[in-house]
């Protein structure tokens, strides 16, 4: 059964870091991009960012380009988050989804169920 | 960046059908086929619906369906039934430097 579990929300100070994760199975993690998506109280979802299969390539939504940082170990199906400088407008359920196909960056056909970040002094 | 454009609200009756777009620019929806569409009903995991602007995945059913015409993507549900109910979502590859867009997402209300 193809899942993903995401961990490491919480409630943090403003301008503090956290590190999420998202553990895969039931799938070949190695060879799918993989997403972070978010979505704020009462808002729509946004695309946070993307690595490629391999980790070598990633991108990055304007908002969060230069605190958060996006990676992932293939060998032990794991998919990560690093996030800095967070802010009251990071709160936030963070979900991880998987790429549709290995070829691509488009489709998310499998999602986490979520982890919540509030930013908070 | 500004999401792609979606009608905040629709709403139909159970049997009814309902299209919701999902307008970008040519850098975007206008330009490529990469348009889907999410299902999300609150507290829960989104779900795929449509990809590659009118493909369903398997399990989807068939009353679900996507177009594209220039700029603007729709999603069709025809035989309206109240677990339809929820928020949709379009998504959509970019030539801008984020890659991938969302749009503002569309509450569907079934009367």
């Amino acid at each position: 059964q193809v899942q993903l579990v995401e961990s490491g929300g919480g409630v943090v100070q403003p301008g503090r870091s956290l590190r999420l994760s998202c553990a895969a199975s039931g799938f070949t993690f190695s060879t799918y991009a993989m997403h972070w998506v978010r979505q704020a109280p009462g808002k729509g979802l946004e695309w946070v960012a993307v690595v490629s299969s391999d980790g070598s390539n990633k991108y990055y939504a304007d908002s969060v380009k230069g605190r958060f940082t996006i990676s992932r170990d293939n060998s032990n199906n794991m998919l990560y988050l690093q996030v800095n400088s967070l802010r009251g407008e990071d709160t936030a359920v963070y979900y991880c989804a998987k790429c549709r196909t290995p070829t691509t960056y488009y489709g998310m056909d499998v999602w986490g169920q979520g982890t919540t970040v509030t930013v908070s002094s | 960046q500004s999401a792609l454009t979606q009608p905040a609200s629709v709403s139909g009756s159970p049997g009814q059908s309902i299209t919701i777009s999902c307008t970008g620019t040519s850098s975007d929806v206008g330009g490529y086929n990469y348009v889907s569409w999410y299902q999300h009903h609150p507290g829960k995991a989104p779900k795929l619906m449509i990809y590659d602007v009118s493909n369903r995945p398997s399990g989807v059913s068939n009353r679900f369906s996507g177009s594209k015409s220039g700029n603007t993507a729709s999603l069709t549900i025809s035989g309206l039934q109240a677990e339809d109910e929820a928020d949709y979502y379009c998504n959509s590859y970019t030539t801008r430097s984020t890659l991938v867009i969302f749009g503002g997402g569309t509450k569907l209300t079934v009367l």
